[in-house]
């Protein structure tokens, strides 16, 4: 079945570290996304890619770095200069065709949290 | 002004019911309206497409307003499984055709 892999689904980790999140998709889609969401919150923007080894930031990249190497993948690392990196981090993807096609189809997410 | 807005609800209605939900958007430039449902601690997931002439999906009915610039979702004979948080979502506007902006969400609760 084609779809949107994220691993794990839950991460602890120290402040301080860097922590990479993982996110694959087999849909064979040129775009791909990372959003957090807070509690009580819409999703936010952290970076998007919409082909390989091109990236660009979204509305809040402070702290996070991505890479597109492969089509099917967008790995995106926490920094330890994220000021409040807990949250629920979800990796999405998208084809890029018509002005119409802008449905985005979501990973299982992961939940971050650093202490 | 936040650039989707939504009524976070919380909305808890009887099962049966016919429930209503709003959103308005600040880009007059947006050309795609969605909603999504998210269940709680799960990824969201596309409901409906929101076209300019409306569009039915069984008890589910979309409607946009250009003008005005709102969404509006109707949910009829609301079951108990459709108790989620509804996302409205827009293509946003920041330099970008790939992106979307969404709404905090309106929590739904239909109670038996």
């Amino acid at each position: 079945d084609g779809g949107i892999t994220q691993s794990p689904k839950y991460l602890f980790r120290k402040e301080g570290q860097n922590v990479t999140l993982s996110c694959e998709q087999n849909l064979n889609h040129d775009a791909m996304y990372w959003y957090r969401q807070d509690p009580g919150q819409g999703l936010r923007l952290i970076y998007y890619s919409q082909i390989v080894n091109d990236f660009q930031k979204g509305d809040i990249a402070e702290g996070y770095s991505v890479s597109r190497e492969k089509k099917e993948s967008f790995p995106l690392t926490v920094t330890s200069a994220q000021k409040n990196p807990t949250a629920f981090y979800l990796c999405a993807s998208s084809i890029i065709g018509r002005t119409e096609d802008y449905e985005q189809y979501f990973g299982p997410g992961t939940r971050l949290t650093v202490t | 002004r936040k650039e989707v807005e939504q009524d976070p609800g919380p909305f808890n209605v009887p099962e049966g019911a016919t429930v209503a939900f709003n959103c308005t958007y600040s880009n007059s430039a947006s050309q795609s309206f969605f909603w999504y449902r998210q269940d709680c601690r799960k990824e969201p997931k596309l409901l409906m497409s929101v076209y300019s002439s409306g569009n039915e999906d069984g008890r589910f009915t979309a409607q946009l307003n250009r003008a005005s610039q709102y969404i509006s979702l109707l949910i009829r004979d609301s079951k108990l499984s459709d108790s989620a948080t509804y996302l409205c979502v827009v293509n946003g506007d920041s330099g970008s055709a790939r992106q979307l902006t969404f709404g905090s969400g309106t929590q739904l609760t239909v109670l038996p």
